[in-house]
């Protein structure tokens, strides 16, 4: 079956690191996503990582991709006030739907 | 100019009511859905259209009706709402691509749905 969890929320000072975990089940996802909503908007793309890479370095973004214990982390380096959002991990299965499969999301809090 | 769409943002209703939200996407994308995230941020598919075909269709109850007039729009109507029909629907749209990982879904800004 097809389920991505996550923790719910994580609380960090602004300066330091941000890691966000998730969890999928799907074997066949051939591409994993980290998504952030911000309050009262819809959600936006921030990355993605196919699935035959361990990892993926974006500017201050870092995901690391443990396929084999199907672990998904998004790590935010030196967190601004402005990264306190919703972050939501999501995979995308073997089907050509297209159909994306997220997590119940990550508040992250910063604080100043 | 916004890419996708949706109005109302926001929807006060009595339980049994029928509602309709609207979503339109100026970004010439073939394919639209319909999310809904309930209380705990939890966010599943409801349905979606690929150019005015319905190609996903989740286990949601036959209340919910999708309509796509032409690939640029996606309405949801809603019949006999209930209480637990409370929540925040997102539209999206994408481009049907050739499967590769940047194949992003573009969001809405979300119309909160509040029964009564």
């Amino acid at each position: 079956g097809e389920d991505v969890e996550q923790s719910l929320f994580l609380s960090v000072r602004e300066g330091d690191s941000s890691v966000i975990n998730c969890t999928y089940t799907d074997s066949s996802s051939t591409y994993l996503y980290w998504y952030k909503q911000e309050p009262g908007a819809g959600l936006q793309l921030l990355t993605y990582i196919f699935s035959n890479m361990d990892m993926k370095q974006d500017q201050r973004l870092t995901v690391l991709l443990n396929k084999k214990d199907k672990h998904l982390s998004l790590r935010i380096a030196d967190t601004q006030t402005g990264d306190s959002a919703i972050y939501f991990c999501a995979e995308k299965g073997s089907s050509n739907t297209g159909k994306l499969i997220f997590g119940q999301g990550t508040t992250l809090q910063v604080k100043p | 100019d916004t890419a996708v769409s949706q109005t109302p943002k926001y929807l006060v209703t009595q339980m049994g009511n029928d509602k309709s939200i609207k979503c339109e996407q100026n970004l010439g994308h073939d394919t639209m859905y319909w999310y809904k995230q309930d209380s705990k941020k939890f966010l599943k598919i409801m349905f979606s259209y690929n150019n005015k075909e319905l190609i996903i269709n989740e286990t949601v109850p036959n209340r919910f009706s999708p309509k796509s007039p032409d690939k640029a729009h996606l309405n949801l109507h809603i019949n006999s709402l209930e209480l637990g029909d409370s929540a925040v629907y997102f539209c999206a749209s994408k481009q049907k691509g050739t499967g590769g990982g940047n194949e992003k879904l573009f969001f809405g800004s979300g119309t909160q749905l509040s029964v009564l």
